[in-house]
């Protein structure tokens, strides 16, 4: 099974209000990613978060990292239409030593209703 | 900048042919990654470049995936002969090696597969 899942699998909120993806690993990670794919897109890039990082922010972003208990939450504060998609979080590969490939979750799709 | 370019977008084949993607990454990247999204899962990684050298093939079925990077830049996976489970996007990205170790990973736009 894949090092990060995600929960819940799916989630459906009002516009402006706020959306909470939850994120469990199971091996030791130096830092963890969190990507978003539109539908029928690529992934793109949102935020990385370090292991010696508890929280980050950016924009609307929130991701808090928990080592002790191998989790991770993305917040998404006044969520809009736009941000409708699905939603992975990424650990580095345990096989790689080059701590670059990734290991991705089932994500998360959410549905932000206008 | 561009972005990574990937084609074709889509593919539709029978199973037991034979199917190639071409993946050109950000100019100046040395890592290059090829993963397999099957509908509804997250993308799995199925193998990684450094330069034309491969890092980790691990998760390539090696009996019918070939990939391929040779002078550094472009790739090519090639799939021989398909399967119908093959039916997925599959992603390329690239990632810079220079500073951090811990680098973001650019995806194309990917190329959808169906075999049927």
């Amino acid at each position: 099974s894949q090092q990060g899942e995600e929960d819940p699998q799916a989630l459906s909120i009002q516009e402006g209000e706020n959306a909470t993806m939850n994120c469990s690993y199971k091996t030791s990670i130096n830092n963890l990613q969190w990507y978003r794919q539109n539908s029928g897109r690529g992934l793109v890039h949102l935020i990385l978060i370090r292991s010696n990082e508890r929280e980050k922010h950016s924009g609307r972003l929130r991701v808090t990292l928990d080592t002790s208990k191998k989790s991770s939450s993305l917040l998404i504060t006044a969520s809009r239409a736009a941000d409708t998609a699905s939603y992975f979080c990424a650990v580095p590969h345990p096989m790689d030593t080059g701590r670059r490939a990734l290991t991705f979750g089932s994500g998360t799709r959410l549905q932000v209703q206008p | 900048e561009a972005g990574v370019a990937q084609s074709p977008r889509y593919k539709i084949i029978e199973k037991r042919q034979s199917v190639a993607f071409w993946c050109n990454p950000i100019s100046g990247h040395a890592t290059l990654y090829w993963y397999q999204q099957i509908l509804g899962q997250g993308p799995k990684l199925l193998i990684q470049f450094q330069n034309n050298g491969v890092v980790d093939d691990s998760q390539l079925p090696k009996d019918r995936f070939s990939a391929e990077r040779l002078k550094g830049v472009d790739s090519t996976l090639k799939i021989q002969p398909a399967k119908l489970e093959d039916s997925a996007v599959y992603l390329c990205a690239s990632s810079s090696t220079s500073g951090s170790s811990y680098n973001e990973q650019f995806f194309g736009p990917g190329t959808r597969l169906t075999v049927l």
